[in-house]
């Protein structure tokens, strides 16, 4: 069965800080699919990104970063230089499939809290 | 925006009563969710539809029903709520796509049994 382990629950940094949020996973299947979303505080569920297992190239899009490595199975999300509107539940996500079954099983989260 | 809407926003009912929840998408995907979301639990699947008529069971079904007569409505339905399944529900898409399919989320319905 898929698992994914967050284990940070809540981070709280400094307005201009650099962040690393983790995700490690467990699955027995070769070919799967890993997400992060955020959910500010008004409530809603923000896809942020999408990464293909067969594609282990690392991702930077501004201030967000994504680090995947199969080797330890962690698909880490770093923020450069955190603003206040970063503030929100980031949730990391995993598919093992992408056909009629392809189902996400979600960590708990980890609550960042960026003051200025 | 995906173009999902959740009726109602928000409800408060009694323990006993039936409720229903409704997802609604205006772009015709054939994979839809429902979670709900819970302190400490983060989202859980409760039953997803790959098409008319076609639904399946998550991890936490027990108390839930479905149903979907139309590709653009997804309805849950607690056929006699209670206290534990006060609760954020969120409905979602899933787009298609090979190696790009992604699943987007409605806004959410707080829902809480008294």
């Amino acid at each position: 069965a898929q698992k994914v382990t967050q284990a940070q629950t809540e981070i709280s940094v400094v307005e201009k800080e650099d962040v690393t949020l983790d995700c490690v996973y467990e699955t027995r299947d070769t070919t799967y699919y890993l997400f992060w979303y955020k959910q500010p505080p008004s409530g809603e569920l923000v896809f942020l990104i999408r990464r293909n297992s067969f594609d282990e190239q690392n991702e930077i899009s501004g201030r967000y970063s994504w680090n995947f490595q199969k080797s330890t199975s962690s698909f880490n999300f770093t923020i450069t230089a955190s603003q206040v509107v970063d503030s929100a539940v980031y949730f990391c996500a995993l598919s093992e499939s992408s056909g009629a079954n392809s189902k996400l099983t979600f960590g708990k989260g980890i609550t960042l809290s960026v003051r200025p | 925006d995906a173009g999902i809407t959740q009726s109602p926003r928000h409800k408060v009912t009694e323990t006993g009563t039936p409720v229903t929840l409704r997802c609604h998408q205006t772009e015709n995907h054939r994979y839809m969710y429902w979670y709900r979301q819970d302190p400490g639990h983060g989202l859980r699947l409760i039953h997803y539809s790959y098409g008319v008529k076609d639904t399946d069971k998550g991890e936490v079904s027990d108390g839930y029903s479905v149903s979907r007569s139309k590709t653009e409505d997804f309805l849950l339905t607690l056929e006699s709520a209670t206290s534990s399944q006060t609760s954020v529900y969120f409905c979602a898409i899933r787009t298609s796509g090979i190696y790009t399919d992604t699943q987007y989320f409605g806004p959410g319905t707080r829902l809480t049994v008294l």
